[in-house]
């Protein structure tokens, strides 16, 4: 079945760091990928998207392009700051039946300043 | 974007009892609402597809007896943890999806069952 795989965390940086987390993913369709942040004490929230091949999805200085040939989805960040600190969970959904998310492991950022 | 609640935050119930948590969309009408499950320092795991006016669609492995859900109009749906034990202490999450919202699933802030 479909799955994802994340940098394993956690992860610790200094403010203004740069940011990299890892995500690949399997798929037998052509999935829709995400990326949601989870801060502390609150649901989950999307935080950027991309549904197809080189598409880049962006918000809030964060950024991942859909590529396809490596089947990766990274996250990046030019500049962390201590409010970036939460849990980031990479997911995917074929755009198909009942659009299930299929979520990877997560990875806790801490951003000290 | 979209308010998806739930209710309780967290709750404490002794071995063998029931327990029910209600996920509700506050601003929008979802005819589908997601259950999920997460364990500490762990992904999320969908348990459960919930359908207004239909029967749930349970994961592979996911004991539709024991995790009862009822979607009985299109803000509200409820899961019933039936005869609890420790082992099913966890992170229970919902979410709901709004087809306004090219259907984007937001997420509730989640219900902490802690069995004893």
């Amino acid at each position: 079945g479909d799955s994802v795989t994340q940098m394993e965390g956690p992860v610790t940086l200094s403010e203004e760091a740069f940011l990299t987390i890892n995500c690949t993913y399997t798929a037998t369709g052509y999935p829709s990928l995400f990326w949601y942040v989870q801060y502390p004490g609150e649901g989950l929230q999307l935080l950027l998207k991309a549904t197809k091949a080189d598409d880049k999805g962006s918000n809030k200085g964060f950024e991942a392009t859909y590529r396809k040939e490596t089947t990766s989805f990274h996250l990046e960040k030019g500049s962390v700051q201590v409010s970036d600190s939460a849990v980031y969970f990479c997911a995917l959904s074929d755009l198909e039946g009942a659009q299930k998310l299929v979520f990877g492991q997560g990875t806790r950022l801490t951003i000290n300043p | 974007g979209a308010v998806v609640s739930q209710h309780p935050s967290w709750v404490i119930c002794k071995s063998g009892t029931s327990v029910k948590i209600e996920c509700r969309s506050l601003d929008f009408q979802a005819t589908t609402m997601f259950w999920y499950r997460q364990f500490p320092k762990q992904s999320l795991m969908l348990m459960a597809t919930s359908n207004e006016g239909s029967k749930a669609t349970y994961e592979q492995g996911v004991e539709k007896d024991k995790f009862l859900i009822n979607h009985a109009s299109l803000t509200l749906s409820t899961l019933t943890v039936t005869s609890a034990h420790p082992e099913d202490s966890s992170f229970y999450i919902c979410s709901a999806r709004d087809p306004w919202a090219l259907n984007e699933q937001f997420f509730g802030p989640g219900t902490r069952l802690t069995v004893l």
